[in-house]
């Protein structure tokens, strides 16, 4: 079954250190997302790409960064510069058009300790 | 400026009654409109979506949305809660022809809580 993958699931990172959250799609969408949640403010947009080396910020990109090498994979690196990165994150993929709506992925929980 | 507006941030129901949970957009176009629920720690999954056809719109598990253009409201509606129905929900607008962003924008999330 076609689905989006991501991993791992919880995730713990020291104060200081880089982490990167995996994203992967076998749906042969040409779009991709990361949604930050937080309780009580929705999910709000990192970043996106339309194709393949080709992204864009969204709303809260400080502190983020994001390759998109392959149509499959959409990888989130978590920086030092990122003052609070204790959050669930979500990626999502689409066919060219977000008017299509999403796929979700099941989400990894990041906790700074 | 806000492109989608939740209106109640819970909202408390007895199993067995109709549901209704709110929302407000803003375009200048005429967008595309979602609904996602998402259960703890879980992804999100589409309910339903409107995209300009039938205003009046059937999802899953027996939801319905109807988008009101001269009120600006897509609401969500059930007519009878079933405990496994406890969730959160999003409003989400598809709004690239107002923000340049090809993107969808989410609200701030209703949390369904369904009594026995």
């Amino acid at each position: 079954d076609g689905g989006i993958t991501q991993s791992p699931k919880y995730l713990f990172r020291k104060e200081g250190q880089n982490v990167t959250l995996s994203c992967e799609q076998n749906l042969n969408h040409d779009a991709m997302y990361w949604y930050r949640q937080d309780p009580g403010q929705g999910l709000r947009l990192i970043y996106y790409s339309q194709i393949v080396n080709d992204f864009q910020k969204g709303d809260i990109a400080e502190g983020y960064s994001v390759s998109r090498e392959k149509k499959e994979s959409f990888p989130l690196t978590v920086t030092s510069a990122q003052k609070n990165p204790t959050a669930f994150y979500l990626c999502a993929s689409s066919r060219d058009s977000p008017n299509y709506g999403y796929t979700f992925g099941s989400g990894t929980r990041l906790t700074v300790v | 400026a806000q492109s989608v507006t939740q209106l109640d941030s819970h909202v408390s129901v007895s199993e067995g009654t109709p549901v209704l949970l709110r929302c407000n957009y803003s375009s200048s176009y005429s967008p595309s409109l979602f609904w996602y629920v998402q259960h703890p720690n879980k992804g999100l999954q589409l309910l339903l979506k409107y995209t300009s056809a039938a205003t009046l719109v059937k999802g899953i598990n027996g939801f319905e949305a109807e988008f009101k253009k001269s009120e600006t409201s897509f609401h969500l509606t059930k007519p009878s809660a079933h405990m496994s129905d406890a969730a959160e929900y999003f409003c989400v607008v598809s709004d690239h022809l107002d923000t340049g962003r090809r993107a969808l924008t989410f609200g701030s999330g209703t949390r369904l809580q369904v009594q026995p």
